[in-house]
C-alpha cells in the first residue's frame, strides 16, 4: 500500500516563500494533491499534479515533483499570515476505490 | 454552485451508541467518498459510494457502514462507538469515480465518544 510522509512543522517570516515537502511510495502513475486545512475546517484543494509532469504554477503556489526520488514539494511565494494552517500532500490509488492516501500534515506558522 | 455540506457540525455520543452523519455532495457529483482525521493526523480513508453502491473500502471494521441515495447524498453509520471513534469525519465529492477526479470535501462533522 501508499505511504505519505511529510515533515511535522515549518515556521516562516511574512513575505518569505515557504516550501512544504512530501514523499510517497506508490511507484505507478498517480494524482497527487495538496490541501489546505485551518483550525476547525474541512480540507480546501490548493492543487494537484499529474505524475507525469515535473512542475505546475498556480499564482503563488507552485508544485515540483521528483519522480525518481518521490518527493513532491509545495512553494508557497510571499507567505502570509492567512497562510497559516496545516498542509497535507494526498496520494491517490486508482487500486482501491479511487481513495485518498494522506500525509500527516505540515503545520505552517507565519509570524508577522 | 452549493458545496459539499455535511450535518451535525459536532455530536457526543456514549460507548457503544450509534450513530448517523449526513453528507449532501456537490451540485453534479455522484460520487461519495468518507474519511475519518483523529486529533493531530491525516484524514483516513473509510469507504466510497458511487450510484449508490460501495467501490471501494479502507481498514474499518464492518460497524462502519454507509448508503448512497438516488439524490448521491449519503450516510456514514457507525455501531457499538468506541472512544477511539472519536475524530473528524469527512466527506468529499467528486463528479465520478475517473482516474483524474478530484475530490472536494466538505467541513467535517466533529464526533465526541465518551
Amino acid at each position: 500500500g501508499e505511504d505519505v510522509e511529510q515533515s511535522l512543522f515549518l515556521s516562516v517570516r511574512e513575505g518569505d516563500s515557504s516550501v512544504i515537502n512530501c514523499t510517497y511510495t506508490d511507484s505507478s502513475s498517480t494524482y497527487l494533491y495538496w490541501y489546505k486545512q485551518e483550525p476547525g475546517a474541512g480540507l480546501q484543494l490548493l492543487t494537484y499534479i499529474f505524475s507525469n509532469m515535473d512542475m505546475k504554477q498556480d499564482q503563488r503556489l507552485t508544485v515540483l515533483l521528483n519522480k525518481k526520488d518521490k518527493h513532491l514539494s509545495l512553494r508557497i511565494a510571499d507567505t502570509q499570515t492567512g497562510d497559516s494552517a496545516i498542509y497535507f500532500c494526498a496520494e491517490k490509488d486508482w487500486d482501491a476505490g479511487n481513495m485518498l492516501t494522506f500525509g500527516g500534515g505540515t503545520r505552517l506558522m507565519v509570524k508577522p | 454552485e452549493t458545496g459539499v455540506t455535511q450535518s451535525p457540525t459536532h455530536l457526543i455520543k456514549t460507548r457503544g451508541q450509534q450513530v448517523t452523519l449526513r453528507c449532501s455532495s456537490q451540485s453534479g457529483h455522484n460520487t461519495v467518498s468518507w474519511y475519518q482525521q483523529a486529533l493531530g493526523q491525516g484524514p483516513q480513508f473509510i469507504f466510497q459510494y458511487y450510484r449508490e453502491e460501495e467501490n471501494g473500502r479502507g481498514n474499518f471494521p464492518p460497524r462502519f457502514s454507509g448508503l448512497q441515495f438516488p439524490n448521491y447524498s449519503s450516510e456514514l453509520n457507525v455501531n457499538a462507538l468506541e472512544l477511539d471513534d472519536s475524530a473528524l469525519y469527512l466527506c468529499a465529492s467528486s463528479p465520478a469515480t475517473g482516474r483524474g477526479e478530484t475530490q472536494y470535501f466538505g467541513p467535517g462533522t466533529r464526533l465526541l465518544v465518551l
